[in-house]
């Protein structure tokens, strides 16, 4: 079984470019959520989505960022216009609508770095 | 969410048992405690979640005292492979994780 497939690993972005991370849930898993690290902190809850259903988007920043998790295809997290402060490691996790929500399966991530 | 507190970091050796407590005071009575372990450069793993009492699973164990006001995972014999942040979440199991810094344990030869 292939876990939580994240790409790309790494991007770099200009100051005021857009920056689309892409996720792909294990198979069978309908929820997906967004997590950001920033450096020397813990993850934090961004964004929790079901097949074309923002469920809860509480924790991503109102401006620039945008979240959609389509009938087909991956979870794309979207954010336009980036700053330094954008830099950080965002990770995406998936669970099966069956399962208790707190175990959720974690990607590599995708290290954004703004320049 | 209850606020928890975990030592910043512990090292040990190869074989060795390795004990994070984690303190949360204010745990309310709906609130389970859960554990994730992350390696460099990786997302969290799940390991366990516990209520009150004793959790063990092939991994790792879980002590819960009557109070609930702090936890105890327990690593068995830890190997170099051991080596990685453990994060101690505490709440009503609802989606919204949340990360403190965690313990990062580094396990020696």
């Amino acid at each position: 079984n292939a876990g939580v497939m994240q790409n790309p690993r790494h991007l770099v972005r200009r100051r005021g470019q857009e920056a689309r991370l892409r996720c792909s849930p294990v198979k069978g898993h309908s929820h997906v959520y967004w997590y950001r690290q920033l450096p020397e902190e813990g993850l934090k809850f961004m964004v929790y989505l079901q097949k074309e259903n923002i469920i809860d988007e509480s924790g991503m920043p109102k401006e620039r960022f945008s979240a959609e998790f389509p009938k087909e295809g991956p979870s794309i997290l979207r954010i336009q216009q980036v700053v330094r402060g954008d830099s950080a490691a965002y990770f995406c996790a998936s669970s099966p609508p069956d399962r208790e929500s707190y175990e959720q399966y974690f990607g590599p991530g995708t290290r954004l770095t703004v320049t | 969410l209850a606020k928890t507190t975990q030592p910043i970091s512990m090292d040990s050796y190869e074989g060795q048992e390795v004990n994070i407590t984690c303190s949360h005071n204010n745990i309310a009575t709906n609130d389970y405690i859960t554990w994730y372990q992350q390696f460099p450069s990786q997302g969290p793993r799940f390991i366990i979640q516990g209520y009150k009492t004793k959790v063990t699973n092939e991994v790792a164990s879980l002590f819960i005292p009557a109070d609930r006001k702090s936890s105890t995972l327990s690593l068995p014999r830890v190997s170099l492979s051991d080596t990685a942040v453990y994060y101690c979440l505490v709440g009503d199991n609802d989606y919204k994780l949340s990360f403190g810094a965690g313990t990062t344990v580094t396990v020696r030869a």
